[in-house]
C-alpha cells in the first residue's frame, strides 16, 4: 500500500520552544492531508485539514496560531507547534488521501510523540 | 455531518476464536468504509475497506460486511492470534474526494493465548 512518512517519530523539547513535524506522501500526490492529535487510549481527534497551496482548515477549538500548518507541495505538509507547553504533549498523527484520480484511500503516518518539559 | 459509533470499546477473546466489531453511521451519502488497526505507539494502518456497492469483502482471516439500509458495517476476524491484539477503528466517508473520514471511538482487542 501507499506510504506516508512522518518525522520525527518522537521529540522532547523545552517549554517555549517550537517544534516542526513533517508528513510526506512517498508514492502518491496528496492534495489533502490531515493532522490528528491522540490522547492515551482515545480516538483520533482531527485538528485540521491541510490543503496544498492554500490555508489549512482548522477544527473548532484548535488554535491556528498555535498549530501552524503548511502544505507547500503535493507530497509534504508540516505542523509546527509554536511556543510549546507541557499541555501540548501528545501523539500527533498525519494522514493523506490518495485522491486526485487515485484510490481515495487514507493512509496514516507513524505518528510523532511530543513531550514538552 | 456524519456520526460514527463503534462497539464494543473493549473486547477479549481466546486465541483461535472469532472477534466481531460493529459500527453504525448516520449519513446515507457515505460510500466508503475503511478499517484501521493501531498498535501501541504507532499510526493506524489500513487493514481492509469496503465500498457501498458491495455487501461483503474478505481478505484471509479478515472480513467486513456492510448493510446500507441499516447503516451499519462490521469487522470480523476469524482464528484470532495474539498479534491481532490492537486498537481497531472504523471510519466512514466519501470515496474519491479529499474530504475527511469520520472515525469511530475505537475497540481495544485483546487476544488471550
Amino acid at each position: 500500500g501507499a506510504v506516508v512518512s512522518q518525522h520525527p517519530s518522537w521529540v522532547i523539547c523545552k517549554s517555549g520552544t517550537s517544534v516542526k513535524i513533517e508528513c510526506r506522501s512517498l508514492d502518491f500526490q496528496a492534495t489533502t492531508m490531515f493532522w490528528y492529535r491522540q490522547f492515551p487510549k482515545q480516538s483520533l481527534m482531527l485538528m485540521a485539514t491541510s490543503n496544498e497551496g492554500s490555508k489549512a482548515t482548522y477544527e473548532q477549538g484548535v488554535e491556528k496560531d498555535k498549530f501552524l500548518i503548511n502544505h507547500a507541495s503535493l507530497t509534504l505538509s508540516t505542523l509546527t507547534v509554536t511556543s510549546a507547553h507541557p499541555e501540548d504533549s501528545s501523539f500527533y498523527i498525519c494522514s493523506a488521501r490518495d485522491g486526485a484520480g487515485g484510490t481515495g484511500e487514507l493512509f496514516f503516518g507513524e505518528g510523532s510523540r511530543l513531550t514538552v518539559l | 455531518g456524519e456520526n460514527v459509533e463503534q462497539h464494543p470499546s473493549t473486547l477479549s477473546v481466546q486465541e483461535g476464536d472469532s472477534a466481531v466489531i460493529k459500527c453504525t453511521y448516520s449519513d446515507s451519502a457515505s460510500n466508503y468504509f475503511p478499517w484501521y488497526k493501531q498498535e501501541l505507539g504507532k499510526g493506524p494502518q489500513l487493514i481492509i475497506d469496503i465500498r457501498s456497492n458491495v455487501g461483503e469483502k474478505k481478505d484471509q482471516r479478515i472480513a467486513v460486511t456492510l448493510n446500507k439500509t441499516a447503516k451499519h458495517f462490521s469487522l470480523h476476524i476469524t482464528e484470532t492470534q495474539p498479534e491481532d491484539s490492537a486498537v481497531y477503528f472504523c471510519a466512514a466517508g466519501l470515496s474519491n474526494t479529499g474530504n475527511q473520514f469520520y472515525f469511530g471511538t475505537g475497540t481495544s482487542l485483546t487476544v488471550i493465548p
